[in-house]
């Protein structure tokens, strides 16, 4: 199993604040993705990332790939009550003749209005 | 647009018993997944599958068992629940099992097993 470290686990921050959440691992992975959790609901991908040092936007939300593909980043600029949720790292790996998608643990963000 | 599907949302089974988590898509996806969540821990895979009759163990399969007899369906079966089975579990599909495909996930079913 290919593990992906998160950090921080646990982020509280005021609305309006930027944030900034990571993703390591020490093995290089194909693509990372992110994904939003929501109590009470299954996981909703926000992006993928495929190419080493690849920068992607969505909104308010800036996504990193790292140049050797071992590591990412999300940006939250000016975050909003909105943006509370659990976020999740996540890696397809080629295993066993295809690919499997493991996750991180997750940094669980609270935006207090 | 119902997507993953699965039932029961809530279930609160004894020691020993068994039951059997259901899934179905309607997006005609050929893999699907199973994932539990424990508090803090992520999601951790149990059983895959790329087709309809082909599955496959993940990082914790102990305990469980899968089957899938059409591309619509995978239950995931628990036999003699333990304490230890205590978790949400969330079922996935995807269209392809490539490293660009997006997973599609349900809305979890929470097991307690007392």
């Amino acid at each position: 199993t290919q593990l992906l470290e998160q950090s921080p686990q646990f982020l509280s921050i005021q609305e309006g604040e930027n944030l900034t959440v990571y993703c390591n691992s020490s093995s290089v992975f194909s693509s990372l993705q992110w994904y939003r959790q929501e109590p009470g609901e299954g996981p909703v991908l926000l992006v993928t990332v495929v190419t080493g040092g690849e920068v992607k936007k969505l909104k308010r939300l800036t996504f990193q790939f790292g140049d050797a593909r071992k590591d990412s980043s999300l940006h939250i600029t000016a975050a909003q009550p909105g943006d509370t949720g659990l976020y999740l790292c996540a890696g397809w790996y080629s295993g066993a003749g295809s690919y499997q998608l493991t996750f991180g643990k997750g940094t669980k963000l609270s935006v207090i209005p | 647009n119902a997507g993953v599907t699965q039932t029961p949302k809530f279930r609160i089974l004894k020691i020993g018993q068994s039951m059997t988590l259901q899934c179905a898509q309607d997006m005609n996806h050929n893999y699907m997944y199973w994932y539990r969540q424990d508090p803090g821990m992520g999601l951790k895979l149990i059983y895959y599958s790329v087709g309809a009759g082909i599955t496959d163990k993940g990082e914790v399969p102990n305990g469980y068992n899968v089957s899938r007899s059409t591309t619509e369906d995978f239950p995931l079966r628990l036999e003699l629940a333990a304490p230890s089975q205590t978790s949400v579990y969330f079922c996935a599909s995807s269209m392809t099992g490539d490293m660009n495909t997006e997973a599609f996930f349900g809305q979890g079913t929470r097991l307690t097993v007392v």
